[in-house]
């Protein structure tokens, strides 16, 4: 199912809770990314991480945190800083090379605010 | 930064007719140009995809076409069916790691 892994498939959120979105891979990829997508936008650069222990923000990377401590896993934290944080959350990786550039997706959290 | 902008934002076909799907890009540093097609609720899947040295490249029914003097490439699908309706997204990327999308264009074949 292309090795990458997000969990959970829905999520919910209180006002004021700090949530995680988990986000595996087993394909080996250096890179990994973080994407919302919300109805009707294209995906949006949360951040992004070309090798373990270092990471970069994106376009939109107010109000989430992430860490990449191992190289299989790169969570993404939604903090309570984010005030609109319902939308589909995709998370993806990638060989990180000049010469293979394919970028490869989760299945997605959905993350709605209670 | 670079922008990507994509149209049309919905297109509607019938069954057997072509489509195509057009996208810009303003940085001429990326070099990279795939294409991703999304059910809903699931996760976008690559379709094909052209890197700069390349004017064309087919894959049975689908197509994509870079100009990379006026900056744009083109998705083509022909003799459409009904399991090409989806959400179609373009993108562009550099050297530098960062992919940039378009927003998207909701594909429906009508039977």
């Amino acid at each position: 199912d292309g090795g990458i892994t997000q969990s959970p498939k829905y999520l919910f959120r209180k006002e004021g809770q700090n949530v995680t979105l988990s986000c595996e891979q087993n394909l080996n990829h250096d890179a990994m990314y973080w994407y919302r997508q919300d109805p009707g936008q294209g995906l949006r650069l949360i951040y992004y991480s070309q090798i373990v222990n270092d990471f970069q923000k994106g376009d939109i990377a107010e109000g989430y945190s992430v860490s990449r401590e191992k190289k299989e896993s790169f969570p993404l934290t939604v903090t309570s800083a984010q005030k609109n944080p319902t939308a589909f959350y995709l998370c993806a990786s990638r060989v990180s090379s000049a010469t293979n550039e394919k970028l490869f997706f989760g299945s997605g959290t959905q993350l709605s605010v209670l | 930064g670079e922008n990507v902008e994509q149209h049309p934002s919905t297109l509607s076909v019938q069954e057997g007719d072509s489509a195509v799907i057009k996208c810009t890009y303003s940085d001429s540093a990326s070099n990279y140009f795939p294409w991703y097609k999304q059910e809903l609720g699931k996760r976008p899947q690559l379709i094909i995809d052209i890197r700069s040295n390349v004017g064309e490249k087919k894959d049975q029914r689908i197509a994509v076409t870079l100009n990379k003097t006026a900056k744009h490439f083109s998705l083509h699908i022909t003799e459409t069916q009904p399991e090409d309706s989806a959400v179609y997204f373009c993108a562009a990327a550099d050297t530098g790691n960062q992919f940039y999308f378009g927003t998207g264009t909701s594909l429906t074949v009508i039977p």
